[in-house]
């Protein structure tokens, strides 16, 4: 069974069109994140969920709407695409968000957005 | 402002060689280090942790952290073709619910 798995793998959509990206985890982990990475390999962190609950919303446009019904799930909706959405975006969960936290993440396999 | 700083090659190394990977980063209070290696079109996979001043070992791989130089590197020993990769240096921040920062990655080539 996958650990972290996202849906779609490849997502290609026209600008001004609304999509959502969908992540589930079965390790138990209580913290689940979205992270986009793009085209240079950057990843950087957009959002952050601990059991249900926003912990990190790091600047990114309010296009963008994460959504956790319980802590095993954390989608990503995002509105009105634009160009510049175009990237891989990665879901990851880790066992905890405490500040000497020794556990790294597990990442979904990607979702790779296109927008055209 | 946390900044995690690699240098982002390529890095060819020859096969059985030592690979040295190395990172550094801003804040002080950065309490965990991780490397991930990413192949091209895949997601990162955790490769090593280190939170404490030295060495630590895991087979073929070393990390070493250096806190008083903000500095952290990751060693990889008898090189294989099967190791070229993008490799991330991520740390955590202490005193809240930070996620990872990441480096921009080093693009690691090992040559038969």
């Amino acid at each position: 069974d996958t650990a972290v798995s996202q849906t779609p793998k490849y997502l290609v959509t026209q600008m001004g069109n609304d999509k959502s990206i969908k992540c589930e985890q079965n390790l138990g982990h209580d913290t689940m994140y979205w992270y986009k990475q793009d085209s240079k390999k950057f990843l950087k962190i957009m959002f952050s969920y601990n059991n249900k609950e926003l912990i990190i919303n790091e600047t990114v446009p309010n296009r963008f709407s994460p959504k956790s019904p319980d802590k095993a799930h954390l989608n990503l909706h995002i509105n009105s695409l634009e160009l510049g959405d175009s990237a891989v975006y990665f879901c990851a969960s880790s066992p905890s968000t405490q500040w000497n936290s020794k556990y790294g993440y597990t990442f979904g396999s990607g979702t790779r957005l296109t927008v055209v | 402002q946390k900044e995690v700083e690699q240098n982002s090659g390529p890095l060819s190394v020859p096969e059985g060689a030592i690979a040295s990977l190395n990172c550094t980063y801003s804040d002080r209070v950065s309490q965990s280090f991780f490397w991930y290696r990413q192949y091209s079109g895949k997601s990162p996979e955790l490769i090593m942790s280190i939170y404490s001043n030295g060495d630590k070992e895991d087979g073929r791989f070393t990390a070493q952290l250096n806190k008083a130089s903000q500095y952290v590197s990751l060693l990889i020993r008898d090189s294989q073709p099967s190791d070229s990769a993008t490799y991330l240096c991520a740390v955590r921040v202490g005193g809240g619910a930070d996620g990872l920062t990441f480096g921009k990655g080093t693009h690691l080539i090992i040559q038969p």
